[in-house]
């Protein structure tokens, strides 16, 4: 069965960085395009990044632009985040979520979450 | 400000049916299918309607979806207290390559 397991997470100073990682079992992990989904606390949902299936094209949020990137790499089935200049507003949990079809908003399949907190 | 509009907050006593509403717009809802998620405190979303109106294996009959022009709805027939928890609908945006979601409705089974 799927599985998605996030972790990274933890307490980091503003101005910091903070690798997350997304181990993915279950299925074959280049033949589908995976997201970055975070939700702040008490807030909803907000969608961060993706990366396509074949990594042909990367896309973000405008609020993480330039400071997060994503990545994933096919020989460990894992996935990236990697996130610069961290703001008190990115404090969130953030999810690992498996597309189920190309550039859609089908999310079968979520990780448990891994806290990011951004404090001094 | 999420791009897709919901009410913050929806109720209804058991066995009630209660509609949610999602209004997007032609780069999102208008030209592209539609998501429902339930999420229950703590944990994770988890999918309850695919592409408008499908239900994956699993979901109850009582839940349906539609969608007409750029709004989308999501509703549950008789409403059991298992189902209170935070409902959000997603898209895809052609405007902005990503998905986007709906602020997301607190429903209370009353």
């Amino acid at each position: 069965q799927v599985q998605l397991v996030e972790s990274g997470g933890g307490v980091v100073q503003p101005g910091g960085s903070l690798r997350l990682s997304c181990e993915a079992s279950g299925f074959t992990f280049s033949s589908y395009g995976m997201h970055w989904v975070r939700q702040a606390p008490g807030k909803g949902l907000e969608w961060v990044a993706f990366i396509r299936y074949d990594e042909s094209n990367k896309y973000y949020a405008d609020s993480v632009k330039g400071r997060f990137t994503i990545s994933r790499d096919i020989s460990k089935n894992t996935l990236y985040m990697q996130m610069n200049s961290l703001r008190a507003e990115d404090t969130a949990v953030y999810y690992c979520a498996k597309e189920e079809s190309d550039r859609t908003a089908w999310f079968q399949h979520w990780g448990q979450g891994t806290l990011v907190t951004v404090s001094s | 400000q999420s791009v897709l509009t919901q009410p913050p907050s929806a109720s209804g006593t058991p066995g009630q049916r209660v509609t949610i509403s999602c209004s997007g717009s032609s780069s999102n809802i208008g030209i592209n299918y539609v998501y429902w998620y339930q999420q229950l405190p703590g944990t994770a979303p988890k999918l309850l309607i695919y592409r408008n109106n499908q239900r994956p294996s699993g979901v109850p009959d009582r839940f349906s979806g539609s969608k007409s022009g750029t709004s989308a709805s999501l509703a549950i027939s008789g409403l059991r207290s298992e189902d209170e928890a935070d409902y959000y609908c997603a898209a895809w945006d052609g405007s902005l390559s990503g998905p986007v979601f709906g602020g997301g409705t607190k429903l209370t089974v009353l």
